[in-house]
């Protein structure tokens, strides 16, 4: 079947550091992928978002790595800030153009 | 200012009320959705609309009710049978299937029945 999920629910990172937030998939027909941040009592943000003919894909700070091969997705943050504090989602696009949600990654900040 | 609006951000209802949370969004955006979170939970499919005067049950429809007669507006209706009704609920569009699948989402209603 389709499921997302999340290998960690908890990561604290030291300020400053790299972020690395991992994800699992489980269709391997997926073609697409984001991720999202969602701060506290507010909705999900966009971020970044992959296709499967891409390993990777970067933005400002955050850079996305795609392993179909292991069926893996990760979430880089370069230089961690407190500002990067929040719930990180992967979701996938499954077959009837739904876009499937893994249950988060909370990111703590340490000073 | 461009965006999705959810209103209110707070609602609370006795048991056994029907109650509706609103969704607008001027965004020109086909496709608009409602999800449902729990605690330490993802994010749950409610209903979604890809066109007007159209829309499809998602995982968890059973308890609620829509309605899309308006691009612009995407209301969902909470029934007093959907049992555990206390959640957040976030509404979000969408341009629609094809080259973006971005969806873009409202603030939230916490919605608490007690």
């Amino acid at each position: 079947g389709e499921s997302v999920g999340l290998h960690l629910p908890t990561l604290s990172v030291q300020e400053g550091d790299n972020s690395i937030i991992n994800c699992a998939y489980s269709n391997s027909a997926s073609d697409y992928f984001i991720w999202y941040k969602q701060e506290s009592g507010k909705g999900p943000q966009f971020i970044i978002d992959i296709r499967s003919n891409m390993d990777k894909r970067q933005g400002q700070r955050v850079t996305v790595l795609l392993n179909k091969t292991v069926k893996h997705l990760s979430l880089q943050i370069a230089a961690t800030q407190p500002g990067d504090s929040a719930v990180y989602f992967c979701a996938e696009l499954n077959r009837d153009d739904k876009i499937i949600f893994g249950k988060g990654t909370r990111l703590h900040i340490l000073p | 200012d461009g965006g999705i609006t959810q209103s209110p951000k707070y609602l609370f209802r006795k048991e056994g009320q029907n109650v509706t949370l609103s969704c607008e969004q001027n965004l020109n955006h086909d496709a608009m959705y409602w999800y449902r979170q729990d605690p330490g939970q993802g994010l749950r499919l409610i209903y979604y609309s890809q066109i007007v005067n159209d829309f499809q049950k998602g995982d968890i429809a059973e308890g609620y009710s829509v309605s899309r007669e308006k691009k612009e507006s995407f209301p969902l209706t909470v029934t007093s049978a959907q049992k555990n009704p206390t959640a957040f609920y976030l509404c979000a569009s969408s341009p629609g299937t094809g080259n973006s699948y971005e969806q873009y989402f409202g603030p939230g209603t916490r919605l608490t029945v007690t």
